[in-house]
């Protein structure tokens, strides 16, 4: 079974500082998606990475994607209480594939 | 915003009543999902579509059934309903062509079987 994993599970911290979460496979993926879900509604996509070493930045949010494709991180400078949510990553393995997602990250920002 | 719309929005319903749940999409996406999630879990794939009347199973498929007559709408039936299946359902849209597996996302339907 292919799996996204992702870390910390869950991760309280206060306004105003940094912080990394993490999406890793032992499968090589063509792209992984980002996205955040608030309370009571979808999930939003934020963004997509697709070439090994890839960093995409929005706002204070930067995504990086593995030099092997088999890993992801989402690095918040500065974390406001609006980037309270769930994080999820989603990719699919092979061109054929569907989709999998990662069980998520739930941040908290304290103000 | 793919301008997807789910009906009903939450639905308390007794043990082994059928149960439709509505997809409705504006943005002419190809391809349609749905999807419940749950604790522990995460978002597991039911059943997807892949054009009208072209559906297929997904992880979760068990119990469950699809129809898509419409471009726009992906219907999925809990044929008899049981309280294993008290969840939030999300239906997601993608476009054909995007090459990159970006899927959007509706309200979810909190669905509670008792």
């Amino acid at each position: 079974t292919q799996l996204l994993e992702q870390s910390p599970q869950f991760l309280s911290i206060q306004e105003g500082e940094n912080l990394t979460v993490y999406c890793n496979s032992s499968s090589v993926f063509s792209s992984l998606q980002w996205y955040r879900q608030e309370p009571g509604e979808g999930p939003v996509l934020l963004v997509t990475v697709v070439t090994g070493g890839e960093v995409k930045k929005l706002k204070r949010l930067t995504f990086q994607f593995g030099d092997a494709r088999k890993d992801s991180s989402l690095h918040i400078t500065a974390a406001q209480p609006g980037d309270t949510g769930l994080y999820l990553c989603a990719g699919a393995p092979g061109r054929d594939d569907k989709i999998i997602f990662g069980k998520g990250t739930r941040l908290h920002i304290l103000p | 915003d793919a301008g997807i719309t789910q009906s009903p929005r939450h639905k308390v319903t007794e043990t082994g009543t059928p149960v439709t749940l509505r997809c409705h999409q504006t943005e002419n996406h190809r391809y349609m999902y749905w999807y419940r999630q749950d604790p522990g879990h995460g978002l597991r794939l039911i059943h997807y579509s892949y054009g009208v009347k072209d559906t297929d199973k997904g992880e979760v498929s068990d119990g469950y059934s699809v129809s898509r007559s419409k471009t726009e709408d992906f219907l999925l039936t809990l044929e008899s309903a049981t309280s294993s299946q008290t969840s939030v359902y999300f239906c997601a849209t993608e476009s054909e062509g995007q090459g990159s597996d970006e899927q959007y996302f509706g309200p979810g339907t909190r669905l509670t079987v008792t």
